[in-house]
């Protein structure tokens, strides 16, 4: 199993510019979550999903943050328009109901 | 909802001796799991080690282990014969419940290992 896959690795864009970043689950996980982690706030859950459907997203910032999860294996999570305060690295986990979560390698966001 | 404090931002050990690291826990919730991350430089999330809260043995993986003192809300990791691969930051997380819920981390431990 390939684990759990993040695209792009790395991203720099600029300040007001749209940014997608791209998770795929293992297969057969029904549950993905989306961290972010900085250095003043450490690592927070952003969203979650259960079988393709958001549960909890208090933990997104603000409205310019969105998540979707249109089948069992693909998310994105999208910020428009990014911000500095946005550089971060973005995390996906999976994981079955309950079971360990397994995390991607991240994908390390730079909005200058 | 959780709050998971850890109080120790570096630590610094002995190739070969014996560290701990603190981890202090708050919840509502009556089931609930712990749980230690390793993130070594290359940024990946390594589960170190669980620990579901309703059960009183402490858990143990290798050289890792658990001291659980769940009326305290403590959950310290112990790292016996450190090695120079356990140099990392570590982080404490829970979990509410056996559902498919997000964790909520502490700040993390940076752990040092001299040769």
């Amino acid at each position: 199993d390939a684990g759990v896959i993040q695209s792009p690795r790395h991203e720099v864009t600029e300040m007001g510019q749209e940014v997608t970043l791209r998770c795929k689950p293992i297969s057969g996980h029904n549950s993905l979550f989306w961290y972010r982690q900085t250095m003043m706030r450490g690592l927070e859950l952003l969203i979650y999903f259960n079988n393709n459907v958001p549960i909890d997203d208090s933990g997104m910032p603000e409205d310019r943050f969105s998540a979707k999860m249109p089948n069992a294996s693909f998310s994105t999570l999208k910020i428009q328009p990014s911000e500095p305060r946005d550089s971060a690295v973005y995390f996906c986990a999976s994981s079955y109901p309950g079971q360990q979560q397994f995390f991607g390698p991240g994908t390390r966001l730079t909005v200058l | 909802a959780q709050t998971v404090t850890q109080s120790q931002p570096e630590m610094s050990v002995q190739e070969a001796e014996t560290v701990t690291l603190s981890c202090t826990y708050d919840t509502s919730e009556s089931d609930y799991y712990l749980f230690w991350y390793k993130q070594p430089p290359s940024r990946q999330m390594i589960l170190v080690i669980r620990q579901e809260a309703y059960k009183q043995q402490n858990a143990t993986e290798n050289r890792f282990s658990v001291n659980f003192q769940k009326a305290a809300k403590s959950f310290s990791l112990k790292i016996s014969d450190s090695q120079l691969g356990d140099a990392a930051m570590y982080f404490c997380a829970a979990k509410s419940g056996g559902g498919a819920d997000g964790l909520t981390f502490g700040k993390g431990t940076h752990l040092i290992i001299q040769p």
